[in-house]
């Protein structure tokens, strides 16, 4: 079973400064996803990047990042320019691409982010 | 489009009672799931439905959780009776089904559950 570890359980930055949210994970597979979501107070999980395995190319959307490192199962999260409203928890997320239906999220423990004005 | 729709938002009950939540899904979204996250942790999947036949219920607690997809569409996720561990939020989750690369999945807002 696949398993995904964060062991960040707090991280805070000045606001406009960049930080990095680390993950890393556990599988047999060559072919997966990897996700991080974003959970505010409003506890709806909100995606924020999404990376393909099979891809060397690390994602970027805006301000957001990854530094995937497939052969370490490495998979980090890059904020820069930090804003107030980044605060939330980060959770890292694997998901399998097997053909039977077991396309089930594997998350986190989560990284609670805090962003200092 | 409308995203994926939970009630309630909250729900306080006591222990050895029983208690039900709903989701409805995106509309067209074949996959739904059911997720826990108890305080501190991240979400657990209780069950997966592909239209309204189960995929996934490997960590449903069967003797006392349930849920059901009548029609391939809403949701409901009973628990009954309750325990005080099942005090924790309860996600749920859509996706399209698409062969061949997955589709993200779209979560709700949550029901969070206390049992007193």
């Amino acid at each position: 079973a696949q398993t995904v570890t964060q062991s960040q359980p707090e991280m805070s930055v000045q606001e406009a400064e960049t930080v990095t949210l680390s993950c890393t994970y556990d599988t047999s597979e060559s072919d997966y996803y990897l996700f991080w979501y974003k959970q505010p107070p409003s506890r709806q999980m909100i995606l924020v990047i999404r990376q393909e395995a099979y891809k060397q190319q690390n994602a970027t959307e805006n301000r957001f990042s990854v530094n995937f490192q497939k052969a370490a199962k490495s998979f980090s999260l890059k904020i820069s320019d930090s804003q107030l409203g980044d605060a939330a928890m980060y959770f890292c997320a694997y998901r399998s691409l097997k053909p039977q239906g077991a396309q089930k999220l594997v998350f986190g423990q989560g990284t609670r982010l805090t962003i200092n004005p | 489009e409308a995203g994926v729709a939970q009630s309630p938002r909250y729900k306080i009950i006591e222990k050895r009672q029983s208690v039900a939540f709903w989701c409805n899904p995106i509309s067209g979204h074949a996959t739904l799931y059911w997720y826990q996250q108890i305080l501190g942790q991240g979400p657990k999947l209780l069950i997966q439905f592909q239209n309204n036949g189960v995929v996934d219920d490997s960590q449903l607690p069967k003797d006392r959780f349930s849920a059901e997809r009548l029609k391939g569409v809403d949701s409901t996720l009973k628990i009954q009776p309750a325990k005080l561990e099942d005090s924790a939020v309860y996600l749920c989750a859509s996706s399209l089904r698409r062969q061949g690369r997955a589709s993200p999945l779209h979560f709700g807002n949550g029901t969070r559950l206390t049992v007193t």
